[in-house]
């Protein structure tokens, strides 16, 4: 069964202070891994995928990567209004568009 | 491009009851994906469809169904709703759904609560 973990469960930083995310999945037959951003009362917005080990995508302070075990999204100099929960989930092969999804990691950056 | 819509926004039942939420997906996007989501268990996969057939299910009991229409848009319904079934119910759509590779775009859900 595939399965998703991220850690930690929450996350308090400071603005301006770096970190990072951590997502460990195990799947047979990895097509995907995918990024999603959850602001509470409303549905993930899709921030990265990525597809083979060693890939590494960028996108304003966020840059995601991924190796065969784990996949980890860094947050450079993070603002406040990065607080969300961050969602890793993977797709496999056979399952089409069954998602499976981490718990999430729920960031909190103050001012 | 108008993104993945939803409807109701929030619904409130009691229990035994029966709910239909409703999804339109992207303009050109076939796959529609619905997951819930709950504080406890995070999101779960309830079923896919794609040309108007089932093509893949979670582990949700029988009282979870759907369906999907030629235009691509998509109910499900649940039906004898239990207090457990309370949560946000999210509707995702992607152009083809296949290989596990395709991003999915979701919308913003429905939430609800039984009584």
């Amino acid at each position: 069964e595939d399965q998703v973990t991220q850690s930690p469960e929450a996350l308090r930083l400071q603005e301006g202070e770096s970190s990072s995310l951590n997502c460990s999945y195990t799947v047979s037959g990895l097509r995907g891994l995918f990024w999603y951003r959850q602001d509470p009362g409303k549905g993930p917005e899709f921030l990265f995928t990525l597809y083979s080990a060693g890939e590494e995508k960028e996108k304003e302070r966020l840059k995601a990567t991924l190796t065969k075990k784990e996949s980890f999204l860094h947050i450079t100099a993070p603002k406040p209004e990065d607080s969300a929960t961050y969602l890793c989930a993977v797709g496999a092969s056979g399952a089409n568009s069954k998602l499976t999804f981490g718990k999430g990691i729920t960031l909190s950056v103050r001012p | 491009k108008a993104g993945v819509t939803q409807t109701p926004r929030y619904l409130i039942k009691t229990r035994g009851q029966q709910v239909t939420l409703s999804c339109s997906p992207i303009s050109g996007h076939r796959s529609v994906s619905w997951y819930q989501q709950t504080p406890g268990q995070g999101l779960q996969f309830l079923f896919e469809y794609f040309s108007e057939t089932q093509r893949n299910k979670g582990n949700f009991p029988g009282r979870f169904s759907g369906r999907q229409f030629s235009n691509s848009r998509s109910e499900m319904n649940v039906s004898t709703l239990e207090l457990g079934d309370s949560a946000l119910y999210l509707c995702a759509s992607s152009i083809t759904g296949l290989a596990g590779s395709e991003t999915q775009y979701f919308g913003p859900g429905t939430r609800l609560l039984v009584l």
